[in-house]
């Protein structure tokens, strides 16, 4: 079955250090996105992709960065520069046209 | 820069009655489409409602409508006949016809009570 996978679920990690979450889809969307949801709020973008190598900034970019080498892939490294990182990040991928997004099941960060 | 609002941080509703959430958007955008996606807490975002700019009709899925006034920017939902699994986080989202950037507001709690 088609889907998308974040990997890990929960992921622990020490101040200071960069973290890479993993997120991979093999539904062949072109656009893949990601975004941060903090406890009670809303999803907030962090990056979005329409293509390979090609990439755009959301609205709360600093201190994340991605790559998109491949189309099934869209890894998100939250820097040591990030200031409050510990949050859920979701990805999610869609066509090119009005189709609902694809989610992942989420990563938890917890950076203490 | 495009933004979508979501006044009410909570609502609430007795089952089998009707409840309606708003939500306003801001763009200078022709094109675009709308959505409502439900996360009930084991937090996978589910879409319940889609809406093309450029349809004057109204979107329908079951028990969920939307009032889309273009002009006004406004994208409300209509639940009819609540139920007990309609209590959920439900977010507004805006996706660009031209760059594909995809946001959301910021949520509203619906609570059903038996």
């Amino acid at each position: 079955d088609g889907g998308i996978t974040q990997s890990p679920k929960y992921l622990f990690r020490k101040e200071g250090q960069n973290v890479t979450l993993s997120c991979e889809q093999n539904l062949n969307h072109d656009a893949m996105y990601w975004y941060r949801q903090d406890p009670g709020q809303g999803l907030r973008l962090i990056y979005y992709s329409q293509i390979v190598n090609d990439f755009q900034k959301g609205d709360i970019a600093e201190g994340y960065s991605v790559s998109r080498e491949k189309k099934e892939s869209f890894p998100l490294t939250v820097t040591s520069a990030q200031k409050n990182p510990t949050a859920f990040y979701l990805c999610a991928s869609t066509t090119d046209d009005n189709s609902p997004l694809h989610f992942g099941n989420g990563t938890r960060l917890t950076v203490t | 820069a495009q933004t979508v609002t979501q006044s009410q941080p909570e609502m609430s509703v007795q089952e089998a009655e009707t409840v309606t959430l708003s939500c306003t958007y801001d763009t200078s955008e022709s094109d675009y489409y709308l959505f409502w996606y439900k996360q009930p807490p084991s937090r996978q975002m589910i879409l319940v409602i889609r809406q093309e700019a450029y349809k004057q009709q109204n979107a329908t899925e079951n028990r969920f409508s939307v009032n889309f006034q273009k002009a006004a920017k406004s994208f409300s939902l209509k639940i009819s006949d609540s139920q007990l699994g309609d209590a959920a986080m439900y977010f507004c989202a805006y996706r660009s016809a031209y760059t594909d950037k995809l946001i959301f507001g910021t949520g509203t709690r619906l609570q059903v009570f038996p």
